[in-house]
């Protein structure tokens, strides 16, 4: 089945920096690449996602991006805030199996005023 | 708008005994499925369900049954509870297809 590593698990910035969090997968066939925010106390919340025919997506302050050749994807946070401070999720799916996601160790972030 | 709705929100399990966290959605999703969040290692998928009647076994089953009756329920049973149980569990639900998971807010259970 599918393996999904995401690296680091912990990460400290200053407030305005930028963060980076890294996910590698093992399936080929995987085709949807989705990154899940979850604030204390709640569920994870989707807050991008990628399929495998685009290589870079952008939201406002984040972005992600895909290189299907290394089968790694990467979610980019700019002008970092207090309230980015959560635990990120990557996830990868093939859509064999209805929309079965297999997601990452997480990553805790903690932005620094 | 509810969503995704689980109960209870936190429950205390001696060893041996069973239970069953509720969960229900009322955006009409095919996919439904419950995850488990341990420390360190993400959300593991336990069970998951792609319509009524049918349902399948995730990554970590063992321990577990589900049911899927209806569009909108979707429960998770603890047979014999042990302490390899105590996590946080989620429901969670989407179109059939790929597309945004939504997520309850969990279920915290302590198995002593």
């Amino acid at each position: 089945g599918e393996n999904v590593e995401q690296h680091p698990s912990t990460l400290s910035v200053q407030e305005g920096d930028s963060a980076v969090i890294k996910c590698t997968y093992s399936d080929s066939a995987s085709n949807y690449f989705p990154w899940y925010k979850q604030e204390l106390g709640k569920g994870p919340q989707l807050i991008i996602d990628i399929r495998s025919n685009v290589g870079e997506k952008k939201d406002q302050r984040i972005a992600v991006t895909l290189n299907k050749t290394a089968k790694h994807f990467s979610l980019h946070i700019t002008e970092t805030q207090p309230e980015d401070s959560a635990v990120y999720f990557c996830a990868a799916s093939n859509g064999a199996a209805g929309n079965k996601l297999t997601f990452g160790g997480g990553t805790r972030v903690l932005v620094k005023p | 708008n509810a969503g995704v709705t689980q109960t209870p929100k936190f429950q205390v399990l001696k060893t041996g005994q069973s239970m069953t966290l509720q969960c229900a959605q009322d955006m009409n999703h095919e996919y439904m499925s419950w995850y488990r969040q341990d420390p360190g290692m993400g959300l593991r998928l336990i069970h998951y369900s792609v319509g009524a009647g049918i349902t399948d076994q995730g990554e970590v089953p063992n321990g577990y049954n589900v049911s899927r009756s209806t569009t909108e329920d979707f429960p998770l049973r603890l047979l014999s509870a042990a302490p390899s149980q105590t996590s946080v569990y989620f429901c969670a639900s989407s179109r059939l297809q790929t597309g945004e998971l939504f997520f309850g807010e969990g279920s915290r259970l302590t198995v002593l």
